[in-house]
């Protein structure tokens, strides 16, 4: 099982740009999340899709902020214009099922936003 | 609102010390509370993880023990290894499906040879 696929690992963009971050699940899961993690704020849930349908996006911090599931193997989060307080490890994680309780996650995208 | 809350923020133990981490919760429809892992420039992975009804659980080096009237669990990390040098997080799941977990603010422990 070749587990969370995420790209790109790291991305350094200037202040304005676009930035879309991709994530591939483990097969055959059907929850996917997408996580921030800072130092200041730990890991922050931005936003959950149960078979590929977003199930709660209260985590995602404002407008600027988008993410899509087109599909059940493919995942995008999209930031768009950035800006240097969104620089962060992103990380991409699914789950087997909506019941279940293992969550595994991908390796992350750091991102810096300069 | 933090619904599960982590302490210590970092920890130092010498090889062959106990590692003991807190967490406590309020949230009383929490009903999984699983630990993670995460190692420089990796994702967080699951170590080890406990239900309500048990009050203890013990993987190799790793024990849960859980405390259900008082709303707290810790991991105790026995004979610290330097390879256990890691952040380490709690995080609780509530029981009814398709429920998100919640996580612990991290505490990055520090085992010295």
């Amino acid at each position: 099982d070749a587990g969370v696929i995420q790209s790109p690992r790291h991305e350094v963009t200037e202040m304005g740009q676009e930035v879309t971050l991709r994530c591939k699940p483990i097969s055959g899961h059907n929850s996917l999340f997408w996580y921030r993690q800072t130092m200041m704020r730990g890991l922050e849930l931005l936003i959950y899709f149960n078979n590929n349908v977003p199930i709660d996006d209260s985590g995602m911090p404002e407008d600027r902020f988008s993410a899509k599931m087109p599909n059940a193997s493919f995942s995008t989060l999209k930031i768009q214009p950035s800006e240097p307080r969104d620089s962060a490890v992103y990380f991409c994680a699914s789950r087997p099922d909506s019941s279940g309780n293992t969550i595994y996650f991908g390796e992350g995208s750091w991102l810096t936003v300069v | 609102q933090q619904q599960v809350k982590q302490s210590p923020q970092s920890l130092i133990v010498q090889k062959g010390g106990i590692s003991i981490i807190n967490c406590a919760y309020e949230n009383t429809a929490f009903d999984y509370f699983p630990w993670y892992q995460q190692f420089p420039g990796k994702g967080p992975a699951l170590l080890i993880a406990i239900r309500p009804d048990v009050s203890e659980k013990k993987e190799g080096r790793f024990t849960i023990s859980f405390n259900k009237s008082a709303k707290q669990f810790s991991l105790h990390i026995m004979d610290s290894q330097p390879g256990d040098s890691a952040t380490y997080f709690c995080a609780a799941l509530p029981k009814a499906a398709g429920n998100k977990l919640t996580f612990g603010g991290g505490t990055r422990v520090l085992v010295k040879p």
